[in-house]
């Protein structure tokens, strides 16, 4: 079975510090990853997603993930924040194969200090 | 191009009252999902179609939740009767194939009180 853990359900930074939300996966087979975000009172849109092409993977808004197979990691991050980068962070977890119905993390709240 | 698009964005029932969700899938998606968020369960998928057949319905309560898609272009997930734990917000989202993007709807924000 494949799960996600999103490590802490709230991230505080500063504007203009990095952002790291840290996400980690398991899958039986190669997955396809994704990270989404959620505006206040908006459904989910897609940040950027991997499947198996670059390892290094860059989405909108300045943001970028690393797949790093030997940790089972795809941590989103962006080099500085802006005030309107508050918002909700989902990782999700897709298999390339067999089921194909993503798993998403619990969520991690993004709080930008001005 | 439209996204997906859902119906009603907010609603005010009382408990027992019949609550029905609608939603419009993107044109040519043959994946469609309903997901539930609540701040204690988080994202829960509760039911998905491919092709308007019902492939995995395990997440979605069956004594009082019921979902349907007639066509390619609708679905509708059903609530008979309400109940105040069922306050959430219903997502509908909709994909192409496997491994690509889901596109979610802006969501119903449903109050049973």
């Amino acid at each position: 079975a494949q799960s996600v853990t999103q490590l802490g359900s709230h991230v505080s930074v500063s504007e203009g510090a990095l952002v790291l939300l840290r996400c980690n996966y398991s899958s039986s087979v190669p997955p396809y990853l994704f990270w989404y975000v959620q505006y206040p009172n908006q459904g989910l849109q897609l940040l950027l997603k991997y499947t198996s092409a670059a390892t290094l993977v860059k989405g909108i808004n300045g943001f970028e993930a690393e797949f790093k197979k030997s940790e089972t990691s795809f941590h989103l991050t962006k080099p500085s924040a802006h005030m309107s980068d508050a918002a909700e962070y989902f990782c999700a977890v897709s298999k390339t194969g067999g089921s194909y119905i993503p798993t998403f993390g619990r969520g991690t709240s993004l709080i930008v200090h001005p | 191009d439209a996204g997906v698009i859902q119906s009603p964005r907010h609603e005010v029932t009382e408990m027992g009252q019949e609550v029905t969700l609608r939603c419009k899938p993107i044109s040519g998606h043959d994946y469609l999902f309903w997901y539930r968020q609540t701040m204690m369960q988080g994202l829960e998928l509760l039911v998905y179609f491919n092709n308007k057949a019902v492939m995995d319905d395990s997440g979605m309560p069956k004594d009082r939740f019921s979902a349907k898609m007639p066509n390619a272009s609708f679905s509708t997930l059903k609530i008979q009767p309400s109940e105040p734990r069922d306050s959430a917000v219903y997502f509908c989202a909709s994909s192409f194939q496997p491994g690509n993007t889901i596109y979610f709807g802006e969501g119903s924000w449903l109050t049973v009180v």
